[in-house]
């Protein structure tokens, strides 16, 4: 079983401001996460994954996020807002079943970033 | 270019009809999902497939239908019988035994 739990549903920001968005997951295998982010209207474009390799992952438009095992969190941070981070953003888990067998990708809620000038 | 694609991009159906949303991609993956958005539920599964002519249902199938006849192809039908099928209906992808899922643009669905 798995879940994901984002805190916050709403996060509002200064522009040039520190954006953290935060994400609780419960895996009874080891976790691959994802965080996705999603424009109005659009599809989800993937932000960064985590794959058991190092702990910080770095993705797109200047966002990272750090996996803590012994938290179970996977935050995302971005050191200074822009204007165009305003988007919904969603974290995600898949269990590693291993193989070539099916793990169900779990979505939380999604948290709606706001940047104000 | 290589990419997922759906259409329409925006879908209007009047109570009591079907409708079937198109999914596309050219990326050789093996498997496609069905996902359906609602404000502030995140996203849900619907129907998934990992090889042609093979698909297993998601946590929501009731009102829905897929098929999957060609591996770049996995139209979904939304029937009569779904009871609230007003959503963004978004569509991903991916290699089998791959965790990364690729979306597509989405269809919005408004019901009459």
């Amino acid at each position: 079983a798995q879940s994901v739990t984002q805190l916050g549903s709403h996060v509002s920001v200064s522009e040039g401001a520190l954006v953290l968005l935060r994400c609780n997951y419960s895996s009874s295998v080891p976790p691959y996460l994802f965080w996705y982010v999603q424009y109005p209207n659009q599809g989800l474009q993937l932000l960064l994954k985590y794959t058991s390799a190092a702990t910080l992952v770095k993705g797109i438009n200047g966002f990272e996020a750090e996996f803590k095992k012994s938290e179970t969190s996977f935050h995302l941070t971005k050191p200074s807002a822009h204007m165009s981070d305003a988007a919904e953003y969603f974290c995600a888990v898949i269990g590693d079943a291993g193989g070539t067998s099916y793990g169900k990708l779990t979505f939380g809620q999604g948290t709606i970033l706001t940047v104000h000038p | 270019d290589g990419g997922i694609t759906q259409s329409p991009k925006y879908l209007f159906r009047k109570e009591g009809q079907n409708v079937t949303l198109s999914c596309e991609q050219n990326l050789n993956h093996d498997a496609m999902y069905w996902y359906r958005q609602d404000p502030g539920q995140g996203l849900r599964l619907i129907y998934y497939s990992q090889i042609v002519n093979d698909f297993q249902k998601g946590d929501i199938a009731e009102g829905y239908s897929v098929s999957r006849e060609k591996k770049e192809s996995f139209p979904l039908t939304v029937t009569s019988a779904q009871k609230n099928p007003t959503a963004f209906y978004l569509c991903a992808s991916t290699y089998r035994g791959e965790r990364t899922q690729y979306f597509g643009p989405g269809t919005r669905l408004t019901v009459l």
